[in-house]
């Protein structure tokens, strides 16, 4: 069965980084986008970005261009996103997501258990 | 960019209620839309696509309809279940931008 598996929770201080993990199983890594999408507590879902895992061509939300990167390990079916210059309100949870086809996506079927990164000083 | 809002933001409504969320897109975006349901503390679930497709195992009392800027999301009787925040979510090409409506939470009354 499909899963995306993220790493644990992580508390960072503001201006540093932090670097989250998604190791997908149960599917073809290479043939389906991966996704990320935040949520701060209490709040709605705020679409990052998404990765190609062939290419690794990435495309950015634009209010995360210049500070978000998004990469991935094929030999390992893993995926990454790494936000730099935190600050408070980079608060949330952070899932990473499947595009529902390969190739061409207009949604998410697979979701990550999501990942919370706290930052404060 | 595109922007989504949904309406109303939350309702209470009665077990076997028929329950009708609106999202609106400020452009056109044909039939690229989807619906999730994430209920307190889990991850969103995808339950429309393409507007009015229901995912695989989504049960049949859900429902979607629309296109271009106007969309609803339909449970046709409202089930204890269903508790839980609605969210539309866009997609727009060139490039690709993929916008989430505010949400609307549905309890019951």
């Amino acid at each position: 069965q499909v899963q995306l598996v993220q790493s644990g929770a992580e508390v960072k201080k503001p201006g540093a980084s932090v670097k989250v993990s998604c190791k997908a199983s149960g599917y073809t890594f290479a043939s389906y986008d991966i996704n990320w999408v935040r949520q701060a507590t209490g709040q709605g879902l705020e679409w990052m970005g998404w990765m190609n895992p062939t290419s690794g061509n990435t495309g950015y939300a634009q209010k995360f261009q210049g500070r978000v990167t998004m990469t991935r390990n094929t030999a390992i079916s893993t995926a990454y996103m790494e936000l730099n210059s935190l600050r408070s309100e980079d608060t949330a949870v952070y899932y990473c997501t499947r595009g529902r086809q390969p190739l061409l996506y207009y949604d998410f079927d697979y979701w990550g258990q999501g990942t919370l990164v706290t930052v404060s000083s | 960019d595109i922007q989504m809002t949904q309406s109303p933001s939350s309702l209470s409504a009665s077990v076997g209620d028929r329950v009708t969320i609106t999202c609106r897109a400020s452009q056109g975006i044909t039939n690229y839309l989807a619906w999730y349901q994430q209920k307190p503390g889990k991850v969103p679930k995808l339950l429309i696509y393409t507007a009015s497709t229901l995912q695989s195992g989504v049960p049949s009392r859900f429902s979607g309809s629309g296109s271009g800027t106007a969309f609803t999301l339909t449970i046709s009787s409202l089930q204890p279940d269903d508790v839980a925040t609605y969210y539309c979510q866009s997609y727009f090409s060139a490039p690709s931008i993929f916008t989430f409506g505010p949400g609307t939470k549905v309890d019951i009354k």
